[in-house]
Order: C-alpha cells, then sequence, then structure tokens
C-alpha cells in the first residue's frame, strides 16, 4: 500500500462548476496537510495548507482533513480555465521535513 | 524576492554518461531538498540538507548519485552514469528553518537517451 493514494484523473470539468479533488494516506504521523498546484512544465507552488484536522478556506479553495479517516480534500468553487492544471497533495510528519507527495491530479476547465 | 533558480532547464544525455544540475535557494533559506519526479508522479524525495549537512539521503541511490552544498548555499546534483529510468525532472526546494512551506524552483527535465 502506497503512503499516499491520490486518483490521477485526468477530472474535465465545465467553467463554473465545483471541483472536488482527494487523497487518502496510511500513515498516521502524518500532521500537516497542503496541496500544491503544478502548470506544465513549472515547479509546484503551494495552494493551501493544513495542520492536523480541521477546514481552511482562501477564496474559491477550500482544503479539508479527517484524520480519523485519513483523508483530505481540496474542493474549488467557481472554477476558471486558469485552475487547469495538476493538483498534487502532499503530506509531513513536522515542519521542515521532507514531503510525501501523491501522483497528482491533472484537472482541466473547460470554458 | 527572488525564487529558487535551477539550471540548465533541460538536458539530455546518453546512457551511461554523466550529468550534474545545480540549484540556488531563496537567500536565508538554511533547508534544501532534492526531489525526483517521473513523468506522471508526484515529486519523491532525493536527499535534504540542513545547511551544508545532509539530513536525509536514505532514498538517493547512492551508487550514482551524488550531492553537495558547498557553504550551506548552491547545491549540485550528480548522476553519473546515467540510466534509462534517471528521465525525470529534478526539482529543488528550500525552507526556511522551522516552517513547513517549501518553495521550488522550475526543474531540470532530463531524458536519458
Amino acid at each position: 500500500q502506497k503512503e499516499v493514494e491520490q486518483d490521477p484523473g485526468p477530472l474535465s470539468v465545465p467553467e463554473g462548476a465545483i471541483v472536488s479533488l482527494n487523497c487518502t494516506y496510511s500513515n498516521s504521523a502524518f500532521q500537516y496537510f497542503m496541496w500544491y498546484r503544478q502548470y506544465s512544465r513549472k515547479g509546484p507552488e503551494l495552494l493551501m495548507y493544513t495542520y492536523s484536522s480541521g477546514n481552511k478556506e482562501d477564496g474559491r479553495f477550500t482544503a479539508q482533513v479527517d484524520k480519523s479517516s485519513k483523508y483530505i480534500s481540496l474542493f474549488i468553487r467557481d472554477s476558471q480555465p486558469s485552475d487547469s492544471a495538476t493538483y498534487l497533495c502532499a503530506m509531513s510528519y513536522s515542519g521542515n521535513t521532507p514531503l510525501v507527495f501523491g501522483k497528482g491530479t491533472r484537472l482541466s476547465v473547460i470554458a | 524576492e527572488a525564487g529558487v533558480a535551477q539550471s540548465p532547464r533541460y538536458k539530455i544525455i546518453e546512457k551511461r554518461q554523466s550529468v550534474a544540475f545545480w540549484c540556488n535557494p531563496i537567500s536565508g533559506h538554511a533547508t534544501l531538498y532534492w526531489y525526483q519526479q517521473i513523468l506522471g508522479q508526484g515529486p519523491k524525495l532525493l536527499i535534504q540538507f540542513q545547511n551544508n549537512g545532509v539530513v536525509d539521503d536514505s532514498q538517493l541511490p547512492k551508487d550514482r548519485f551524488s550531492a553537495e552544498r558547498l557553504k550551506g548555499v548552491d547545491s549540485t546534483l550528480k548522476i553519473q552514469p546515467a540510466k534509462l529510468e534517471d528521465s525525470a525532472v529534478y526539482l529543488c526546494a528550500s525552507t526556511q528553518a522551522s516552517l513547513y512551506e517549501q518553495y521550488f524552483g522550475p526543474g531540470t527535465r532530463l531524458t536519458v537517451t
């Protein structure tokens, strides 16, 4: 069983749709949960960060962590064509430790 | 603030040749990581430096990969000899000590033929 599982997609949605992206993980020691966005031929950039369980909202983006189920989600409201990218979930045991990434989900938002 | 710089951006070599990648982290960032991202996969850690010391190199294939971070700033990653399965994007990331957010460079795309 891989440490972090993420459906690679691809996922194609119409502009304005609500997008739901998910990851599951096996190691209960993970404490920091992140979502990175990666455009083609670019490095990943941090989108959302959550420490332990709970929800966090930033504009059109909401990140949820359910540690009891070992399940994390990212929701994108009112999706835009500029949201078309690969979304990577990532986790770490503590600050300043290596990230363990999922495979990434490729999202296309069609105008 | 300048971001993480990497060079070259692209490299094509034949198998059994050697190659080196360079990374310049964000100024003041003590921690530096090298990740390997194979097509269709998430990045996987190769090595972590804290200043100029190695913190974690457990996933570095040491028979062919080596890395150094002299003076605790720039870092180089070398592959010698390269294999076909080394074709990937090599990402460098840096962070301030004790903080979670890693800033990634644009990566070096390596193709081994």
